[in-house]
């Protein structure tokens, strides 16, 4: 099992349609979740960071975390095709551990 | 530019060669992380510095890297005799070293070609 699991995808939506991203983690002692953004060929950027349960939302994106279930998520609404890249889930127990990361697409 | 910085943004070299990264991080940072990522994975965690002491390393770092922050600022990653296995992005990060709430900021990456 992955430390940190996500559905590698891709995820397509259309244009002004909310975006689901899940995320599941193996380390219950885990403190401290992270979306980031990356463009391909670039490096992560940060979008979020969550570190108690239940939902942090920022602009047009929400995290939820639910650390009995081992799950952290982010939601897009009013997706734009500027959204369109992959994003990776990272969690913080003893160091950062990354998820693979799913592409999403924002069709015009 | 307050962000990191990473040099060179490319790098290719010959297979057996050793190479060297930089990475400068955001100045009031004190702890500064190294990553390798490949194509379609996610950020590998390689090694972490906290001021000039490499407090971690992880299993994937293998004898022929090392990496050094001499004064607690920029840091260096080094690859000896590269194989084309070591062709990634390699990442620096770096970030306040604040506990639990601790938020890492990326560079730009080094993109490394081994031949």
């Amino acid at each position: 099992q992955k430390e940190v699991e996500q559905n590698s995808g891709p995820l397509s939506v259309p244009e002004g349609a909310i975006a689901s991203l899940n995320c599941t983690y193996s380390d219950r002692g885990s403190q401290s979740f992270f979306w980031y953004r990356q463009y391909s060929g670039k490096s992560p950027e940060l979008i979020m960071s969550i570190y108690s349960n239940g939902d942090k939302e920022d602009g047009r994106f929400t995290a939820q975390l639910n650390k009995a279930s081992q799950y952290v998520s982010l939601l897009i609404r009013d997706s734009q095709p500027s959204d369109s890249a992959t994003y990776l889930c990272a969690v913080i127990s003893h160091d950062m551990r990354f998820g693979a990361g799913t592409r999403l697409t924002v069709k015009p | 530019d307050t962000g990191v910085s990473q040099n060179p943004r490319h790098k290719i070299t010959k297979r057996g060669q050793n190479v060297t990264f930089r990475c400068d991080p955001i100045s009031e940072h004190n702890r500064l992380y190294w990553y390798r990522q490949t194509l379609g994975q996610g950020p590998e965690f390689l090694t972490y510095f906290q001021n000039e002491a490499q407090l971690e390393k992880s299993r994937l770092l293998s004898d022929r890297f090392s990496a050094e922050r001499p004064k607690g600022s920029f840091s260096t990653l080094e690859i000896q005799r590269t194989e084309q296995g070591d062709s990634a992005m390699y990442l620096c990060a770096s970030s306040l070293g604040l506990g639990p709430t601790d938020t890492q900021y990326f560079g730009p990456g080094t993109r490394l070609t081994v031949l």
